[in-house]
């Protein structure tokens, strides 16, 4: 079960647009509507950002937006605040077990 | 607002079996259509998610640690356990449960996660 794969860093100033990008393969990413994303803050639990692919739970700014295409998933932050400042992680359902998760990326606020 | 607690000992020698409990409140954890699983998370590195249970007792495995692996469910005490066997200091790591729903599996609710050691 390989991890999905995801940039290890990415940076943006406040007020930019940010894409994190999240590549499987046809048995994961590709083949099902059910990627999520994830924010972990440090010493924090992962909090749910995105969900099956683009959907955003209450509360979530709709600055987060999600997306898909092939087998890469993307996150999309755009107007980033220093608060987004933290690492960021994509899951999908696959067909060999039901949950794979991205390696992770550090997002950076200049 | 569902709520998880994970417990359980923060330091475990090699070859045994490490033992966590994850406490739902603010709801049955036999309510809905859920899944409850475990993950976890060495220091400075990624998501891993160990696996899974629903209330009926069936369960799904990472097939990685499938072999070492228990989830297992008390509903009468709303709660759900985790037994890793044979640990060694690779799994050290910081283990959260957290909630799912069955079908699409994302992750809606988190425990705050415990820090587990495993040291001689």
């Amino acid at each position: 079960q390989s991890a999905l794969t995801q940039p290890a860093s990415v940076s943006g100033s406040p007020g930019q647009s940010i894409t994190i990008s999240c590549t499987g393969t046809s048995s994961d990413v590709g083949g099902y509507n059910y990627v999520s994303w994830y924010q972990q803050h440090p010493g924090k639990a992962p909090k749910l950002m995105i969900y099956e692919v683009s959907n955003r739970p209450s509360g979530v700014p709709d600055r987060f937006s999600g997306s898909k295409s092939g087998n890469t998933a993307s996150l999309t932050i755009s107007g980033l605040q220093a608060e987004d400042e933290a690492d960021y992680y994509c899951s999908s359902y696959t067909s060999s077990s039901p949950v794979v998760f991205g390696g992770g990326t550090k997002l950076t606020v200049l | 607002q569902v709520q998880l607690q994970e417990s359980g000992p923060g330091l475990v020698k090699p070859s045994q079996t490490l033992s966590l409990t994850c406490t739902v409140s603010g709801g049955s954890i036999s309510s809905g259509s859920y899944y409850w699983s475990w993950i976890r998370q060495p220091a400075g590195k990624g998501l891993e998610w160990i696996g899974r249970i629903y209330t009926s007792g069936s369960t799904n495995y990472n097939p990685s640690l499938k072999s070492r692996v228990t989830i297992s469910v008390d509903t009468s005490k709303n709660q759900f356990s985790l037994k890793l066997s044979s640990v060694t200091a690779a799994d050290t790591a910081v283990y959260y449960c957290a909630r799912s729903d069955g079908a699409t599996v994302h992750f809606d609710y988190w425990g705050q996660g415990t820090l587990v050691t495993v040291s001689s």
